[in-house]
Formats: C-alpha cells, structure tokens, sequence
C-alpha cells in the first residue's frame, strides 16, 4: 500500500513563482490536510477537507489554495512564492472526519524559496 | 500561551533508562489527545492515541489529567531506536471534527 504520496520531495523557486504540491492517498479516506512545519513552530494546519469537493482554512491559509475534485487528491497551490513559505510541508489523511480519528502523514515536501 | 506546550529537550538518557515526557494543553474543550513520533527529517507517525483511564501499549504508557490538563508518556527500558521527537497532539475543542493542534515536540535521545 502506498498510504500518502506527495510530490515533488523536493523544490526550489524564486519569489512570485507559483506550483503545486501533490497529495493523494490510496486508503479511501474521507479527511485530508496540509501542515507546514517550521523550527520551533510545531505543525501548523493550512487547509483541511472533509470529502470530495469540501475545503476549508486552517490556522495559516494566506498565500495557500486547495481543491478536492476527488476522494484520492488534494493538491496544494502557491499562488505567488514568498520567502516565509518556505518550510517543510506534510499532506495527511484519515477516515474520518471524527475527532479521534489519528493522521497518516506523507513523507513531506522540503521547499525553498529564495 | 500556547496552546500545545512540551519541554523541547533534548533528554539525554542511557539505554535501559526510564523517561517520561509532559506536555499541556490551554483548551479545556479538547476531546481526544495523541503522541506522534517524528524521526529526524521525517513524517510524523502516530505512537499512541491517549485515553481518559490511561493506556499502555508495550514499553509505552501514556496517561491524561483532564483537571490539571496535561499529558503525560512514559518510556520504560530505553533502546537507542526509541531516539526521535515525540509531538503531544490535541484536537481543537472547539470544532467538533479532526482539527489537531501540534505541540513542538520534546527530543529524546538514547546512548549506548
């Protein structure tokens, strides 16, 4: 079972560039995430989705969009790179959308924004 | 305050050592409460939900204080392969669904 892929592991851009980050689980879960995680920051909650074609923000949404057109993905977009963005950023599902549902994380994606 | 706070560590221990790690949390409305564990430069995984009556799981125990709202994981018989971060997770009691809040994480390691 693949669990959670993201893509790129990986990227660098400039400032203004825009992309995005891939997400798809293979699990069937209904809830998906997106986290980054910066140096004494602890993981914080970008956008969230509960089923297919439901998105919401999380605790630091600006700069960030997502769509969920499908159960399976839930790709990131960075409208327009800045240097804060830079971090690692960690997609994650569950079943559920219950409170004691626990995350399955992807391996992460290191970016750099210079 | 914050609303998830850990000691960052590092705890340094010797293998066979027991260590127990604390953690609190400022929202009395969280509902269901974690330990992940993060290896360097990887993704966080889940160690262990946390029940209100506590709950082991081998080597591991955790417990919650829901008066004082803490959290609590102890580890007993340290081996070198338990060396990570661990993260104290809560759900944000204010919404009725899967919204965690993560704290930094305490660092443990273990020594030969």
């Amino acid at each position: 079972n693949a669990g959670v892929t993201q893509t790129p592991k990986f990227q660098v851009l400039k400032t203004g560039q825009s992309m995005t980050l891939q997400c798809a689980q293979d699990m069937n879960h209904e809830y998906m995430s997106w986290y980054r995680q910066d140096p004494g920051m602890g993981l914080r909650l970008i956008h969230y989705s509960v089923g297919a074609g439901i998105t919401d923000q999380g605790e630091v949404p600006n700069g960030y969009n997502v769509s969920r057109s499908t159960t399976e993905d839930f790709p990131l977009r960075l409208l327009s790179a800045a240097p804060s963005q830079t971090s690692v950023y960690f997609c994650a599902s569950s079943p559920d959308s219950s409170y004691n549902s626990p995350l399955h994380f992807g391996n992460g994606t290191r970016l750099t924004v210079t | 305050r914050k609303e998830v706070e850990q000691d960052p560590g590092p705890f340094n221990v010797p293998e066979g050592a027991t260590v127990a790690f604390n953690c609190t949390y400022s929202n009395s409305a969280s509902q269901s409460f974690f330990w992940y564990r993060q290896d360097c430069r990887k993704e966080p995984k889940l160690l262990m939900s946390v029940y209100s009556s506590g709950n082991e799981d081998g080597r591991f125990t955790a417990q919650l204080n829901r008066a004082s709202q803490y959290i609590s994981l102890l580890i007993r018989d340290s081996k070198l392969s338990d060396s990570a971060t661990y993260l104290c997770v809560v759900n944000d009691g204010n919404t009725g669904f899967q919204k965690l809040v993560f704290g930094t994480g305490t660092r443990l390691l273990v020594s030969p």
